[in-house]
């Protein structure tokens, strides 16, 4: 069974600090990891999607990795902002069906 | 931009009553997913329809939870009675199908049992 765990639960760091966000995956036979954003009470946002067969997704500030032999992903964030404070979810995509398997989230608060 | 839309985006029930819960994925996306997000954690499937037919429904309690798509558009999910350990998060997402998996979620409607 597919588990998927976000290190460190919460993280506070000053405006301006580059900082890496963690996950891991038990089963390497994955189709594909997304990174999502959630604001307080609202819905996710589709980040990044890196498919199997790639290493890594650039998208502005944000930088994925996705290493499936070693199971881990990392969501790299330059140049933090106030405006990144959310809860950052890794998700899996597992099986050929496109379900998604969700780690508890990273809540980030950047300080200005 | 299109988006998945989703209502009502907040809704209080008594325990034991009857909720229902709708979503309109993107225009032409053939793969519908609802999950649902206790406060806290990460959301776990419910339910997923290819078209009209459920893909997978492994995770629903199928004692008091139902879901439709009908025509292979939009969705309902309903709860049957409602309970307690109910009030969470429910998001509704879809994606193109085929080899297209990347899913686009809506809202969500915030579910209060009382």
């Amino acid at each position: 069974k597919q588990e998927v765990t976000q290190i460190p639960a919460a993280l506070s760091v000053p405006e301006g600090e580059n900082l890496v966000l963690n996950c891991s995956f038990t089963d390497s036979a994955i189709y594909n990891l997304q990174w999502f954003r959630q604001d307080p009470g609202k819905g996710l946002t589709s980040l990044l999607l890196i498919q199997s067969s790639q290493r890594e997704q650039t998208s502005g500030r944000l930088n994925a990795s996705l290493d499936k032999s070693s199971g881990r992903s990392t969501l790299y964030i330059a140049a933090s902002q106030p405006g990144d404070s959310a809860t950052y979810l890794c998700a899996v995509g597992s099986g050929n069906t496109g379900k998604l398997i969700f780690g508890q989230g990273t809540t980030l608060q950047v300080k200005p | 931009e299109a988006e998945v839309a989703q209502s009502p985006r907040y809704k209080i029930t008594e325990k034991s009553q009857a909720v229902a819960f709708w979503c309109d994925p993107i225009s032409g996306h053939a793969t519908l997913y609802w999950y649902r997000q206790i406060l806290g954690q990460g959301p776990e499937l419910l339910v997923q329809f290819q078209d009209e037919s459920v893909v997978d429904d492994s995770q629903l309690p199928k004692d008091r939870f139902s879901a439709e798509r009908l025509k292979g558009v939009d969705s309902t999910l309903k709860i049957q009675p409602a309970e307690l350990g109910d009030s969470a998060m429910y998001l509704c997402a879809s994606s193109l199908g085929g080899d297209s998996y990347e899913q686009y979620f809506g809202p969500g409607t915030r579910l209060t049992v009382t």
